[in-house]
């Protein structure tokens, strides 16, 4: 029942540094997204993949960037970390999009930029 | 972008006693749903409603689908400590990418024994 994955939980990154958030997905849902949790918000789509081969931007995508080259793995690449983009990311992934797509969602990792 | 308000956005409850909490949106959603998030853990699905007027129930939680399709309500009956925890309303718009959620700001509940 691992349903989706997320690592690592926690990690700590100095301005400037680079990582890459991995996500995986046994459900063999086609739909992945990457959400951040910012303290009393909700949650902020950064992109989202439709299928393997196919992303798209959400609604705050700039400094990231993604890649779904299978359906079971959407990783998440920070390039030049800002304090900014201290926060709790969430991967996703849903049967189908559309109107009736719910989300399942992994347990989270918390990313602080110092 | 798309903005959703819920509320309240904390409460304080004795256990026994029944919860209600809100969400509305500036334009008309097709899709409603509602997440719970404990702490340290991701949002985990409750109810999903896909019709206006709809009422769904998951056990002790009924959440409704509001006629006008710009608000959902959610309810707890007989409220238990393990309800704690926050609570957040999605949608999906009417226009829009049919694919992207628009979340709530949530609704954090704290139950007292």
């Amino acid at each position: 029942n691992a349903g989706v994955t997320q690592t690592p939980k926690f990690r700590i990154l100095k301005i400037g540094q680079s990582m890459t958030l991995q996500c995986t997905q046994d459900m063999n849902h086609n739909y992945m997204y990457w959400y951040r949790q910012d303290p009393g918000m909700g949650l902020k789509l950064i992109y989202y993949s439709v299928g393997a081969g196919i992303t798209d931007k959400g609604e705050v995508p700039n400094g990231y960037n993604v890649s779904r080259s299978t359906t079971e793995d959407f990783p998440l690449r920070l390039e030049l970390a800002a304090p900014s983009q201290t926060s709790v990311y969430f991967c996703a992934s849903s049967k189908r999009g559309g109107l009736t797509g719910e989300l399942f969602f992994g347990e989270g990792s918390r990313l602080t930029v110092l | 972008g798309q903005q959703l308000n819920q509320s309240p956005q904390s409460m304080f409850i004795q256990e026994g006693e029944d919860v209600s909490m809100n969400c509305t949106s500036s334009s008309i959603f097709n899709t409603w749903l509602w997440y719970k998030q404990d702490p340290g853990e991701g949002p985990v699905i409750l109810i999903a409603l896909y019709k206006a007027g709809e009422l769904t129930s998951n056990g002790r939680l009924t959440a409704q689908f509001g006629t006008t399709r710009k608000d959902s309500f959610l309810n707890i009956s007989a409220s238990i400590p393990s309800d704690v925890g926050i609570y957040f309303c999605a949608g999906r718009p009417e226009t829009g990418t049919a694919s992207k959620l628009t979340f709530g700001t949530g609704t954090r509940l704290q139950v007292t024994l």
